[in-house]
């Protein structure tokens, strides 16, 4: 069964570096998602990416935020400056398409297993 | 923050048992709503949804309700068996103002004992 995959599993980084996070979606999925879950919290939208621009976005994805979809295969969230309060799981989807106020097998979003991302 | 150091409501079923898990919204403008499961390390996973139009919908062992009317969404699973134990979490989204955005609830976890 297609799946999800994100590299790495588990990043830890100093407070101000650059992260980049890298997912590969489902290959014949058109639409793409980052989601965070800060630790014991629920999970939050980031962004949405469709047609090689986002779509939407939250109010957590600021400036130091970006993604990027370098190639045909790979999804990437970059964090420029990282902050303490970055630390949390990421979580990249996709979705084969996005109907609005659809339901279904084509608006399901599959999510990855997840990145780690520790800041000291 | 909000939701700092959240502590998730539990539902402990016995195995054989039917599960019920329930979830309130706040928007009444969402349209879609969907139930994911998350296992410990593991990304959320698809379970069932529903549009605003229904107010039932069934999958394999698990029934969705929807009641607009008190913004309350329910998942029945039935016949509980241990790998059903995880967090469920519930999800909205409002089709007329987002790409696939989907907002999450705070989750139930879901033990299942033998």
């Amino acid at each position: 069964e297609p799946e999800v995959t994100q590299t790495p599993s588990h990043q830890v980084t100093q407070m101000g570096q650059e992260v980049i996070l890298r997912c590969v979606p489902i290959s014949n999925h058109l639409y793409f998602y980052w989601y965070r879950q800060i630790l014991g919290q629920k999970v939050e939208f980031l962004v949405s990416f469709y047609n090689n621009e986002i779509s939407e976005k939250s109010e957590i994805f600021d400036d130091q935020f970006s993604v990027e979809r370098p190639d045909g295969s790979n999804f990437t969230l970059k964090i420029r400056s990282t902050k303490l309060e970055d630390s949390a799981m990421y979580f990249c989807a996709s979705s084969q398409t996005w109907t609005s106020g659809g339901a279904g097998a084509y608006n399901e979003q599959f999510f990855g297993p997840g990145t780690r991302l520790t800041v000291l | 923050g909000e939701n700092v150091g959240l502590h998730l409501p539990t539902l402990s079923v016995q195995e054989g048992d039917n599960s019920i898990i329930n979830c309130a919204y706040s928007n009444s403008a969402s349209d879609y709503f969907i139930w994911y499961k998350q296992e410990s390390g593991k990304g959320p996973q698809f379970i069932i949804d529903i549009r605003s139009n229904m107010d039932k919908r069934q999958g394999q062992r698990v029934t969705v309700l929807l009641n607009k009317t008190v913004k309350h969404l329910s998942l029945q699973i039935a016949a509980t068996q241990p790998g059903d134990s995880a967090v469920y979490f519930c999800a909205e989204n409002t089709a007329t103002d987002s790409w696939g955005k989907l907002q999450f609830g705070a989750g139930t976890q879901v033990v299942v004992t033998p």
